[in-house]
């Protein structure tokens, strides 16, 4: 079974500046992908980056960016120039290659200090 | 535009009353899920179709059942709920699997509470 571990419930950044959200995971699975969801109030699950396990380079999507470390086990998600609209909680999520299944982490809560 | 759309956005039902959430999708996805969300925890997979093929976690209740009468919808029925069901249940959707080329549409959620 595969879990992820997200060991930092809350988060608190300044507008514009940088925050850094961790995430580890264990499998005994070569393929896989990893991924961070933003749900803010709304509710509604965003996916805001993924990274495929094979690829060495790390993930890009304008502010946000990614941080793998294969044999580590760690996945950190960087949120650069960090805006209002980026307050929400935010979550690690693991899936086997060709798999269904979504697995996540317990969650962030990312606030954001005008 | 929504896509993935979710009714009611809240539930109430009483204890061991019946309650049915319903899920529909405008993307012709094949793939439908239904996650459990309680209160700070993660979102658990409780089942999903594949186009018509069921497929349960096995950690999911029996007090738990699915619906997928064509594509576009998808139920989710709790027969008997209990004060643990409480929770926000999200639908989501996918062409295919989850994969480097595929993500998951999900809806807003349904907040369900029981009293």
């Amino acid at each position: 079974a595969q879990t992820v571990t997200q060991s930092q419930p809350e988060m608190s950044v300044q507008e514009a500046e940088t925050v850094t959200l961790s995430c580890t995971y264990d499998t005994s699975e070569s393929d896989y992908y990893l991924f961070w969801y933003k749900q803010p109030p709304s509710r509604q699950m965003i996916l805001v980056i993924r990274q495929e396990a094979y690829k060495q380079q790390n993930a890009t999507e304008n502010r946000f960016s990614v941080n793998f470390q294969k044999a580590a086990k760690s996945f950190s998600l960087k949120i650069s120039d960090s805006q209002l609209g980026d307050a929400a909680m935010y979550f690690c999520a693991f899936s086997r290659s060709n798999d269904y299944k979504l697995s996540f982490g317990a969650g962030t809560t990312v606030t954001v200090r005008a | 535009d929504a896509m993935v759309i979710q009714n009611p956005r809240y539930q109430v039902t009483q204890f061991g009353k019946p309650v049915t959430l319903s899920c529909s999708q405008t993307l012709n996805h094949n793939v439908m899920y239904w996650y459990q969300q309680k209160s700070s925890q993660a979102p658990k997979l409780l089942f999903h179709y594949y186009d018509k093929d069921f497929n349960n976690e096995a950690d999911t209740p029996d007090n738990f059942q699915s619906r997928r009468p064509n594509t576009s919808f998808c139920f989710l029925d709790i027969r008997s709920p209990g004060l643990g069901d409480a929770a926000m249940y999200l639908c989501a959707t996918s062409r295919t699997g989850v994969d480097a080329n595929e993500k998951l549409f999900f809806g807003s959620g349904t907040q369900l509470s029981v009293l």
